[in-house]
Parts: structure tokens; C-alpha cells; sequence
């Protein structure tokens, strides 16, 4: 398989304030990069789909500029949470793939974000 | 919209026993079918991914698809408690500028010792 990581994988931060969350395909190149979150006890949930060298695609209610996505090179991708709030507590996880069939995608640890 | 369905369960079997996971999904153009573990409080582990009708097998576990039923199940052999997670079903699509992998809700396995 591929290896994907994240950083940080935990992060406590005060309401109000902005959250970056990197992730990394360490051993291919990733045109592209997917960011879920997830609830404790639900599903998987798609954020966006974010493209190297181009604009990331939003899924619907997900809102652009409260999480900020770049992908500016084929191996990183950053997610952005800005003015964080209590309900932006969640599990954030990326994932990635190789750009060929069959797509498979690998995902990364994940990142568990705590906002007080 | 395009769907994957799968029992929530939990579906519980005693250690030792098949585990038979199933899950049907409604987009007659997908591609490629996978299976994740995820366990709780983790990230998502691809299993195994398959493509073709028939069965793919890949040590205690077993793929299989039936494109014209729209059905993909995986059979975990042998099942430990170790194999006690929530399994995602997941369903890509690839077309001219877009990739789209869908994921089901998941079911939750417990294998009892």
C-alpha cells in the first residue's frame, strides 16, 4: 500500500482561532487529495476533493472559506480551519491516490481537532 | 444521487466463524468496489478492492462482485476478534475531469472470542 501522513495528530485550540492540518503522500504523487470528517459514531463525511495546482471542490454545505484547502504540490495538501468553533470538533481525515486505476485511495492517521 | 448501501449491524459471529459483509450500490457506471476497515477512533485501512465479476481472494479474505445484481460482499474466513471494526463499503466512478469514490455507512463486526 501507500503511506499517507498527517500532522498534527491531535490538536486542542481556543475558539476563534484558525487550525492548519497538512497532509502527505511520502511515497507517490498525489494529484489528488481528498478531505473527510467525521463524527464520533457516524460516517464518513466528504469535505472537498482538492486538486494539485488548482481550486479544491467543496461538497455541498461545506463552506470554502471556513476550510481553506491548498494543494500546492503533489505530495502535500493543507486544510485550514478558520475561526474554529465548538461544533468544528471533529476527526479530520485525508486521503489520497495514485492518479491510475483502480483508484484506491489511502487514507492518512488522521487528525482529532478539540476546539474549547 | 448515487448510493451505497449497507446493513449497519452490528453483525456479530463467534470467533472461528465466516463473517459474510454485504453491500449493494445504485450507479450502474461504477468502476471499482473496496473494502476499508476502519477501527474505532482510526482512519479507514484499505483491505482489498476488486473489478471484475467473480470472487478475488487475497488470504482470509474474500472479495466478490456481481455487477449485474450491483451487489459487492466481503467474506473475512476464520474471523478473529481482532477483526472487530466497522467495514466500509466504497464505490468509484471515473469520468472525463472527475473521480468520485462513495463510501457506504459501514457495518460494524464483533467477533466474540
Amino acid at each position: 500500500g501507500a503511506v499517507v501522513s498527517q500532522h498534527p495528530s491531535r490538536v486542542i485550540c481556543k475558539s476563534g482561532t484558525s487550525v492548519k492540518i497538512e497532509c502527505r503522500s511520502l511515497d507517490f504523487q498525489a494529484t489528488t487529495m481528498f478531505w473527510y470528517r467525521q463524527f464520533p459514531k457516524q460516517s464518513l463525511m466528504l469535505m472537498a476533493t482538492s486538486n494539485e495546482g488548482s481550486k479544491a471542490t467543496y461538497e455541498q454545505g461545506v463552506e470554502k472559506d471556513k476550510f481553506l484547502i491548498n494543494h500546492a504540490s503533489l505530495t502535500l495538501s493543507t486544510l485550514t480551519v478558520t475561526s474554529a468553533h465548538p461544533e468544528d470538533s471533529s476527526f479530520y481525515i485525508c486521503s489520497a491516490h495514485r492518479g491510475a486505476p483502480p483508484y484506491e485511495q489511502y487514507f492518512g492517521p488522521g487528525t482529532r481537532l478539540t476546539v474549547t | 444521487q448515487k448510493e451505497v448501501e449497507q446493513n449497519s449491524g452490528p453483525l456479530s459471529v463467534p470467533e472461528g466463524a465466516i463473517a459474510s459483509l454485504n453491500c449493494t450500490y445504485s450507479d450502474r457506471g461504477s468502476q471499482s468496489f473496496f473494502w476499508y476497515r476502519q477501527y474505532s477512533g482510526k482512519s479507514p485501512e484499505l483491505i482489498m478492492f476488486i473489478y471484475s465479476n467473480g470472487d478475488k481472494e487475497d488470504g482470509r479474505f474474500t472479495a466478490q462482485l456481481n455487477k449485474a445484481s450491483q451487489y459487492v460482499s466481503l467474506l473475512i474466513r476464520d474471523s478473529q476478534p481482532s477483526d472487530s471494526a466497522t467495514y466500509l463499503c466504497a464505490v468509484h466512478r471515473q469520468g472525463s475531469g472527475y473521480s468520485t469514490l462513495t463510501f457506504g455507512k459501514g457495518t460494524m463486526l464483533l467477533v466474540s472470542p
